[in-house]
């Protein structure tokens, strides 16, 4: 229940299109959904997040798109550009316990390539 | 640099061998991760830690430990290290929000 399961595993657009990576979830228990973007070699990086109770947030070139009856989220990127060319991961977040302790649960990761 | 401090950043040891990792997270932040990431098995959360006190483990081997100090600091240790525990390993901190801030990882590989 604590899975997040991420699609595609990879992905090619060319330069200017828009990339589209999806995630679903079972716990409803979830209460934050971000996407981290990493470079080779880089600790992964906040690139954007949501929460539950709203349908979409855009951020530049960056949209989530979030469903909540169907459990599902996703990133669009769009006019998407060589330097976009990374790995991509969604998340979930969770309190565990009581007091401020909470858990970021990853999907399994899109690489990105985005060709000139 | 995201305030979260790793080191080393580069680590290479024999099989048999313990390696201790250090994060120092971002000033302010109570909450340190400790995260796993291979080829082929995505980011796995090991163990957090809030202000001293572990408060979720994850999938982390019995060879594995780790502790978070009075100053916040934290060191996952590793033990009778295998060639599988090659791996980047990323500690990450928050202040109790939801923002998790990475540091930059440590690889280590095992030979």
């Amino acid at each position: 229940q604590q899975q997040v399961k991420q699609s595609p595993q990879s992905l090619i657009v060319q330069k200017g299109g828009i990339s589209i990576i999806n995630c679903a979830y079972e716990n409803t228990a979830f209460d934050y959904f971000p996407w981290y973007q990493q470079f080779p070699g880089k600790g992964p990086a906040l690139l954007i997040a949501i929460r539950p109770d709203v349908s979409e947030k855009k951020e530049g070139r960056f949209t989530i798109s979030f469903n909540k009856s169907a459990k599902q989220f996703s990133l669009h990127i769009m006019d998407s550009q060589p330097g976009d060319s990374a790995t991509y991961f969604c998340a979930a977040c969770v309190r565990i316990s009581s007091g401020s302790a909470r858990q970021l649960t990853f999907g399994s990761g899109t690489q990105l390539t985005v060709l000139p | 640099d995201s305030g979260v401090t790793q080191t080393p950043k580069h680590l290479i040891t024999a099989t048999g061998q313990r390696v201790t990792l250090r994060c120092s997270p971002r000033s302010g932040d109570l909450s340190v991760y400790w995260y796993q990431q291979s080829l082929d098995q995505g980011l796995q959360f090991l163990i957090q830690y809030y202000n001293g006190e572990e408060r979720a483990k994850g999938n982390i081997l019995e060879r594995f430990s780790a502790q978070q100090f009075p100053d916040l600091h934290s060191e996952l240790n590793l033990s009778s290290l295998e060639l599988g525990d090659s791996a980047l390993y990323f500690c990450a901190s928050t202040r109790g929000t939801n923002g998790y801030t990475f540091g930059s990882g440590t690889r280590l590989t095992v030979v």
